[in-house]
């Protein structure tokens, strides 16, 4: 079965790095999506990436945040210049319609900013 | 801007009885989306509704979208300690991406 892959699992890094989290969406799909979720906290949207722009962007995604699809098939989340309450798991997911199609999620990658 | 709510945040319940979380929306949608999600997994997709009052069943598991589309719930049936998760209701509104409900905790005791 398709499944959206993410790397790292882990990532620690200490505050004021920046960090590149990485997925590979499933082949055919065409919309791509970040989400972040706080320990024990609900899962927030942060972006949505659709023919090679983003489509829609939450007031979390501010300028710390980019997105880009470097080649057809990765899609990378960074962060510039982390702060303590960038740590979560980072969730990426892809559907092959916007909206009216499930999201396939990754494993999350767990960023523990020190 | 659009809002979604979930109860109970957290529910405890002996294994066999049933199990409802209710979803709402601040604003109409036009879809929603049933995710579950494992203590320590990612969210997995259980089901979509799409027309006002639609009922759809997944064996044990019970889903309903409102008449007037702004709310949804999910019952579980005579539930399992496999059902343990936090289940999210992801509401959609046309034109723009689905947003999140805080989710329902369920612990099932055997």
């Amino acid at each position: 079965e398709p499944e959206v892959t993410q790397t790292p699992s882990h990532q620690v890094t200490q505050m004021g790095q920046e960090v590149i989290l990485r997925c590979v969406p499933i082949s055919n799909h065409l919309y791509f999506y970040w989400y972040r979720q706080i320990l024990g906290q609900k899962v927030e949207f942060l972006v949505s990436f659709y023919n090679n722009e983003i489509s829609e962007k939450s007031e979390i995604f501010d300028d710390q945040f980019s997105v880009e699809r470097p080649d057809g098939s990765n899609f990378t989340l960074k962060i510039r210049s982390t702060k303590l309450e960038d740590s979560a798991m980072y969730f990426c997911a892809s559907s092959g319609g916007t909206g009216r199609a499930e999201a396939f999620f990754g494993q999350g990658t767990r960023l523990t900013v020190v | 801007g659009q809002q979604v709510m979930q109860i109970p945040q957290y529910q405890h319940v002996q294994e066999g009885e049933d199990f409802t979380t209710y979803c709402n929306s601040s604003t109409t949608l036009s879809n929603i989306q049933w995710y579950k999600q494992r203590p320590g997994g990612h969210p997995v997709f259980l089901i979509q509704l799409v027309k006002s009052g639609e009922v759809k069943k997944q064996k044990r598991l019970t889903f309903q979208f409102g008449e007037a589309k702004k709310n949804s719930s999910l019952h579980i049936t005579a539930t399992q300690t496999t059902d343990v998760g936090t289940y999210f209701c992801a509401g959609h509104r046309y034109g723009q991406n689905f947003v999140f409900g805080p989710g329902t905790r369920l612990s099932v005791l055997p």
